[in-house]
C-alpha cells in the first residue's frame, strides 16, 4: 500500500516562472492538504482540497492555486515565482477533512527559486 | 492572533539522556494538540492530545497536555541517535476552518 507520494523530489526554477507540484494521496484517502515549509520554520498551511473543491485556504496570495482530480490526486501551481517561494512543499492526505491524527505526509518537493 | 511557541529551539544531548520538549499555545477555540517528528522530510504523526492530564505513551515517548496553563510537553527517555529530528507541535483551531497552527519546532540532536 503506497503512502503519500509527491513529484518531483527537487526542482529549481528562476524568478517569474511557473511551477506545478503533484501529490497522490494514500490509498483510501480523499482529502489533500498542501503546506509550505521554509528552512527552520514549521509548515504553513496553503490550502486543502476535498471533493475536487478548495475547502480551506491559508494566508497565501492568489499566485498559489490548486486542483484536485477525480482520483483524489492533487496539484499545486505557483505562478510568477519569487525568491521567497523557495521551500519544502509538503502534501498531506487524510480521510475527509477532520481527523488530523490520521493525516499522513508525503516526502515533499524541495523547490529552489533562483 | 493564534500562535504556538516551542522551546527550546535546539537541543543536543548524549544517548541515554532524557529530554523534555515544550509547546505553549494561544489559540482561540482550542480543539486538540498534535506532535510530529520530522527527520529528513515528511513529518510523522506521534500523538494527538485533547484532554488535560491524560498521558499518551508510545515506547520511550510520552506526552501530556495542560489546558489550564495552555501547554504540552513531549518526553523522550533513554534517547537514541535515531531520535535525532525536528519535533513539531501543532494546535487545531476548532473554529470554522479547523486550521492547524504550527510551532517552529525543536531540533534535537542525540550524540553517541
Amino acid at each position: 500500500d503506497a503512502g503519500v507520494t509527491q513529484s518531483p523530489t527537487h526542482l529549481i526554477k528562476t524568478r517569474g516562472q511557473q511551477v506545478t507540484l503533484r501529490c497522490s494521496p494514500k490509498s483510501g484517502h480523499d482529502t489533500v492538504s498542501w503546506y509550505q515549509q521554509a528552512l527552520g520554520q514549521g509548515p504553513q498551511f496553503i490550502f486543502q482540497y476535498y471533493e475536487e473543491e478548495e475547502r480551506q485556504r491559508g494566508n497565501f496570495p492568489d499566485r498559489f492555486s490548486g486542483h484536485q482530480f477525480p482520483n483524489y490526486s492533487s496539484e499545486l501551481n505557483v505562478n510568477a515565482l519569487l525568491l521567497g517561494d523557495s521551500a519544502l512543499y509538503l502534501c498531506a492526505s487524510s480521510w475527509q477533512v477532520i481527523p488530523y491524527n490520521e493525516q499522513f505526509f508525503g516526502p515533499g518537493t524541495r523547490l529552489t527559486v533562483l | 492572533e493564534d500562535k504556538v511557541v516551542q522551546s527550546p529551539l535546539s537541543l543536543v544531548v548524549h544517548e541515554g539522556d532524557t529530554v523534555t520538549l515544550n509547546c505553549s499555545y494561544e489559540v482561540t477555540n482550542f480543539r486538540s494538540l498534535l506532535w510530529y517528528k520530522q527527520e529528513k522530510k515528511a513529518p510523522t504523526f506521534l500523538f494527538m492530545l485533547t484532554s488535560s492530564g491524560i498521558e499518551k505513551k508510545s515506547g520511550r515517548l510520552s506526552s501530556i497536555l495542560d489546558k489550564k496553563e495552555l501547554f504540552s510537553i513531549l518526553n523522550i527517555t533513554a534517547t537514541q541517535t535515531g531520535d535525532s529530528a525536528v519535533y513539531l507541535c501543532a494546535v487545531v483551531n476548532a473554529g470554522n476552518n479547523r486550521k492547524l497552527i504550527w510551532g517552529l519546532g525543536t531540533s534535537l540532536a542525540v550524540n553517541p
